[in-house]
């Protein structure tokens, strides 16, 4: 099964802020790629796939880059609406597999 | 536009079977755009993949959960549809059901608790 490692477990930074979230897969996965935002007592809601495509009605301040094993998603400038856990997740394998998560919030 | 909703489950008692199925709308699930997919978040923890199911019946599980687990479609209703035996209180989740095509397309979940 492939593995993702997500880093940090945990951010907290001003609004106005860029943030950078990293997903490592164990084995290469192409573009195969998606991120998840998600909310307390919300299904995941997808911003980007295939590992830098965003989502239709995503805000432009998340982007996602990488390819093969290392990914990111940014966060060009943090916004109290982006107080979220984030997951990546691959798709590359039919057992999908998913990072354990990301929280962030406002300093 | 294409929707999906889970069934209810609500409380099981240990050694129970889950019967879960997910409505379509906004797409067929025999028209091979997608793959449909089961997965499942216990409280304040991360998610799971079950398990998927392709419109020929072609299906693939999780190896962890591959013993109890069962995904079938039926055509008629539109649905698919997730059957997991023997709970534990270990399966208590929110489960969600999920098409994967062009975009991944999720339900809003389902909580089914498991207690005796």
């Amino acid at each position: 099964d492939i593995q993702m490692t997500q880093s940090p477990s945990t951010l907290s930074a001003s609004v106005g802020d860029r943030v950078i979230i990293s997903c490592r897969a164990s084995q290469s996965i192409g573009i195969w790629l998606a991120w998840y935002q998600q909310k307390p007592g919300k299904a995941p809601k997808l911003l980007v796939y295939k590992a830098s495509i965003l989502e239709n009605g995503a805000p432009p301040r998340f982007s996602g880059s990488g390819s093969g094993t290392d990914f990111t998603l940014t966060i060009s400038t943090l916004q109290p609406d982006d107080v979220a856990t984030y997951y990546c997740q691959q798709y590359k394998s039919y057992s999908r597999s998913f990072g354990r998560g990301t929280r962030v919030d406002i300093k | 536009q294409l929707q999906l909703q889970e069934s209810d489950s609500g409380l099981l008692r240990p050694s129970q079977n889950l019967s879960l199925s997910c409505s379509v709308s906004g797409a067929s699930i025999t028209g091979g755009s997608h793959s449909w997919h089961w997965f499942r978040q216990p409280p304040g923890q991360g998610l799971e993949w079950i398990g998927y199911i392709y419109h020929t019946g072609t299906t693939d599980y999780n190896s962890s959960l591959r013993s109890r687990v069962t995904l079938s479609l039926d055509r008629s209703r539109n649905q698919f549809s997730l059957k997991l035996t023997s709970l534990t209180a270990a399966d208590t989740a929110v489960y969600y059901c999920v098409a994967e095509g062009p975009s991944p397309v999720w339900g809003h979940g389902t909580l089914v608790s498991v207690s005796s």
